[in-house]
């Protein structure tokens, strides 16, 4: 039963143009969301998080945006730059939780 | 330097046996985590470990056993390996906060476990 699901295995985006990657989840006891990031032959290193508390966080060419009622969450890289293609993983949790790991999006961004 | 290790990086065995992998973490961290990826790139929790307590996902075999010899290390032991233990195993730690829900991993390279 996979309760964070990210429906896009890769996207590819021009230099200097935004991306978006997407993640949807299922339990809407979930109130804290993170997104990391895997380089190949790399562990996954910490991006961004947001809390159910606020709908948008952003740092500096990140940002998160959670829609609650569609239990979507979504991050946009803009400017993207090649050395931000990688895999993306968004995570869930609830409180006392484990977190649950989205399959990842692979990004390419194409100089 | 590096803040969580795992070895080996690379582990390729035969369906039957037994085999380690250990990880480190230098970070003063109060828990670790074991998490694996299969080949469907699901990345899940097997355990969450700290001095005072083990969290078992009630989905992993009891093949599978984790060893913490100190606060800086957990051990993943597994016996009888089967071919569906191929994956990639990931180590975490994270620093526990007062009034703090919830704290950042930091996660290890990755050991691949390939079982013949």
């Amino acid at each position: 039963d996979q309760q964070v699901k990210q429906n896009s295995p890769s996207l590819s985006v021009q230099e200097g143009r935004i991306s978006i990657l997407n993640c949807d989840y299922t339990n809407s006891m979930f109130d804290y969301f993170l997104w990391y990031k895997k380089y190949p032959a790399e562990g996954p290193t910490f991006l961004i998080s947001i809390s159910s508390i606020k709908d948008k966080n952003e740092d500096g060419r990140f940002t998160v945006f959670l829609n609650k009622s569609a239990k979507h969450l979504s991050l946009h890289i803009v400017p993207s730059q090649p050395g931000d293609s990688a895999v993306y993983f968004c995570a869930a949790s609830a409180p006392g939780n484990q977190f649950y790991f989205g399959t990842g999006t692979s990004l390419t961004v194409i100089p | 330097d590096t803040a969580v290790s795992q070895t080996p990086k690379y582990l390729v065995t035969q369906m039957g046996n037994d085999k380690s992998i250990k990880c480190e973490q230098n970070l003063g961290h109060d828990t670790m985590y074991w998490y694996k990826q299969d080949s469907k790139k699901f990345l899940k929790i097997m355990f969450s470990y700290n001095n005072k307590e083990l969290i078992i996902n009630e989905t992993v075999p009891n093949r599978f056993s984790p060893k913490s010899p100190d606060k800086a290390h957990l051990n993943l032991h597994i016996n009888s390996l089967e071919l569906g233990d191929s994956a990639v195993y990931f180590c975490a730690s994270s620093q526990d906060f007062p009034g703090q829900v919830y704290n950042e991993q930091f996660f290890g390279p990755g050991t691949r476990l390939t079982v013949l």
